[in-house]
């Protein structure tokens, strides 16, 4: 079965410093892998996502992230962290269900960026 | 904005009673999916549609299903409400079905049964 893990509830950092959400995938075959951010009272929004290609991903407001197939990951990144950017932080990895596509969720990280 | 939009945003019943959410995907969107999310469980993927045909099932209970119409509006409904069915129901949408695209998600609708 698909999966991915985000082994941290809750990541802080100040503003100014980078920050780092991390995400761990389990897939046979190759991942599609997904990042999400949710606001207070407000739905997912996709951030960015790595299908092939380059293992740095470029996304929406500065994030970015990197694929790493040896250590199964996808962690998210950003070099300089917004208070605006306190969110909770979904990863994801598609998951075939008879033959068509979902999401399948990890649980969700919480980043709190202090000012 | 996404351009998914659902109705209610908010919604409070009691237990045993039925309730309809209802989802308008993105213009050209074809896929519709159905979460739900609670604190004790995440998001869980319900059931999604296709082109008017259901297409995958998770983690749906026997209680709730689902139907996308014509016009590619869906309905979740929800019947023998019991409290633990509180959470905040996502409605998501996507161009394909087979070929993964990102989805885009409504602003949810959060239940409470009380």
């Amino acid at each position: 079965a698909q999966s991915v893990a985000q082994p941290e509830d809750q990541v802080n950092v100040a503003e100014g410093n980078p920050l780092t959400v991390k995400c761990t995938y389990s897939v046979s075959g190759n991942p599609y892998l997904f990042w999400y951010v949710q606001y207070p009272n407000r739905g997912l929004q996709f951030l960015l996502k790595y299908i092939t290609g380059d293992n740095l991903v470029k996304g929406s407001y500065g994030f970015e992230a990197e694929f790493n197939k040896s250590q199964t990951s996808f962690h998210l990144k950003k070099p300089s962290a917004l208070v605006s950017d306190s969110a909770l932080y979904f990863c994801a990895v598609r998951t075939l269900n008879s033959g068509y596509s979902t999401l399948t969720f990890g649980k969700g990280t919480m980043l709190l960026v202090s000012p | 904005d996404s351009g998914v939009t659902q109705t209610p945003k908010h919604l409070i019943t009691a237990t045993g009673q039925r309730v309809t959410l209802r989802c308008s995907p993105r213009s050209g969107d074809l896929s519709v999916y159905w979460y739900q999310q609670s604190l004790d469980q995440g998001l869980q993927f319900l059931i999604q549609y296709y082109n008017g045909e259901e297409r995958a099932k998770g983690n749906i209970l026997e209680r709730f299903s689902a139907q996308q119409f014509p016009d590619l509006h869906s309905e979740l409904n929800l019947s023998s409400l019991e409290l633990g069915d509180s959470a905040l129901y996502f409605c998501a949408s996507s161009v394909g079905g087979q070929s993964y695209t990102e989805a885009f998600f409504g602003q949810g609708t959060r239940l409470t049964v009380v």
